[in-house]
């Protein structure tokens, strides 16, 4: 299954509305994840199951999905947001990953 | 609180076996649900997904890489091993082992290693 991110990389402000997309080649049901990723770090879960915020996740974060298409909303951008995401279905093996999406200031 | 530590070899030469350990806490891999994946990540590239273990030993490997991996569990030691043979300078990454929550949420990945990098050079 191919996940397909975009855009591959945005510019934003502290305080904007940002939106990443995820499309699937087929249905992956909510078998669908969200990822952050800082520089020198390993990635951190914060959204799982489409719409489920990770414990500890600040609810600035949230995901909504229309049938293979999905989005990761961050309603008011911080600093701490500058980072690169990734989606990733685990429905079928091999599970698979987007190819990132970096928000940068 | 569920740690996870990948330890192994930093240099590798080409077309050696890359043997990695992931030792964890926290959790028991004999849990019904709980699984243990490896990932990794090439510089300045993305995420790929290599393989995971499942508690009832259950075992899935990337198509592409099958025949090449080896993932094992060690449930006494709360260890996983990742065995990769033929190593070649591709597959210079980070290696990251991660916890599979199981049904609560939906097998997603949800603590991970601080990851250790592989430098295949000869």
């Amino acid at each position: 299954i191919q996940m397909t991110q975009s855009p591959s990389s945005l510019s934003a402000s502290v305080g904007d509305r940002v939106t990443i997309t995820c499309r699937a080649s087929q249905t992956i049901s909510v078998y669908l994840n969200w990822y952050q990723q800082k520089p020198g770090r390993a990635p951190n879960l914060l959204i799982y199951a489409v719409s489920s915020l990770q414990s500890g996740v600040p609810s600035r974060f949230s995901g909504s999905r229309s049938e293979t298409d999905f989005t990761l909303t961050i309603s008011s951008l911080q600093p701490e947001d500058f980072a690169t995401y990734y989606c990733q279905q685990n429905y079928n093996f091999p599970w698979t990953f987007g190819q990132g999406t970096k928000v940068e200031i | 609180q569920i740690t996870l530590k990948e330890s192994g070899p930093t240099l590798v030469r080409p077309t050696q076996t890359l043997t990695l350990t992931c030792t964890f806490s926290g959790f028991s891999l004999s849990t019904s649900g709980v699984g243990v994946g490896w990932i990794r990540q090439p510089p300045g590239k993305a995420l790929e997904w290599l393989a995971v273990i499942y508690w009832d030993n259950d075992k899935r490997y990337r198509p592409s890489q099958q025949g090449r991996l080896t993932v094992t569990k060690d449930t006494s030691k709360n260890q996983v091993v990742l065995t990769m043979t033929n190593m070649d300078p591709v597959d210079t990454a980070t290696y990251y082992c991660a916890h599979s929550g199981g049904s609560y949420n939906l097998g997603a990945l949800d603590m991970w290693g601080h990851g250790t990098k592989v430098i295949v050079s000869s």
